[in-house]
């Protein structure tokens, strides 16, 4: 199985700011890695995949990059709205497997 | 609009059973994969079960393989999991999911629409 690991656990930070999220795969995924975004009490959405393609709908301050192990997720510009936890997935192999997050504030 | 609609959660004692349903709208499930994911309070996302779309193939997580089954009935529209032999650690919110198409057409195993999930407490 491949363990996928976000850092930070969480993340503070100021409106206009920039944030930095990382996710390593114990395993190489090429770039079977996608970003997802959850708000308390709502469905999870997705804004990545392919490492680094915007999903439709995706705000064009989300960026990812990465490719192998190693993975970012960047938000710039960032808004109270952006206060959320963030995912990453990797579908490069069964079973499919999430990080297990990282919470950002914007405080 | 494309939308999915879970239903069938509840409470049910350990070694019980539900069958979830995911009713889909605004497109057709059997061109999709489709998936179950969960997320137990206060917790993270985890995979559960992924149904092919023409391939009709299906994975399961090892925590769930022998006691849930993903199946879907194409003239409903509906994807289900029927859980079996339920367990404490079963107790979650289970989504249902669709796969992604790429821009360049490629069916991807990353999420884009989702349901609002249905609850499931495996409790005495």
């Amino acid at each position: 199985e491949v363990v996928m690991t976000q850092s930070p656990a969480s993340l503070s930070v100021s409106p206009g700011d920039s944030a930095t999220l990382s996710c390593r795969a114990s395993q190489i995924v090429s770039i079977n890695l996608a970003w997802y975004q959850q708000k308390p009490g709502q469905a999870p959405r997705l804004l990545i995949y392919g490492a680094s393609t915007r999903a439709t709908g995706a705000p064009a301050r989300f960026s990812g990059s990465g490719s192998g192990t190693d993975f970012t997720l960047t938000i710039s510009s960032l808004q109270s709205e952006d206060s959320a936890f963030y995912y990453c997935q990797q579908y490069n192999d069964w079973p499919l497997t999430f990080g297990q997050g990282t919470r950002l504030e914007i405080k | 609009e494309v939308q999915l609609l879970e239903s069938g959660g509840g409470v049910v004692q350990p070694g019980g059973s539900l069958r979830l349903s995911c009713a889909a709208s605004g497109f057709t499930l059997s061109s999709y994969p489709m998936t179950w994911v969960r997320q137990a309070p206060g917790k993270g996302l985890e995979w559960v079960s992924s149904f092919g779309g023409t391939a009709l193939t299906t994975h399961y997580a090892d925590s769930v393989n022998g006691r849930f089954t993903i199946s879907r009935d194409i003239s409903k529209n509906t994807l289900f999991l029927q859980m079996n032999s339920l367990r404490a650690d079963d107790t979650a919110l289970y989504y249902c999911a669709r796969d992604s198409v790429t821009t360049s057409g490629l069916v991807i195993d990353a999420f884009d629409v989702w349901g609002q999930g249905t609850m499931v407490t495996v409790s005495s």
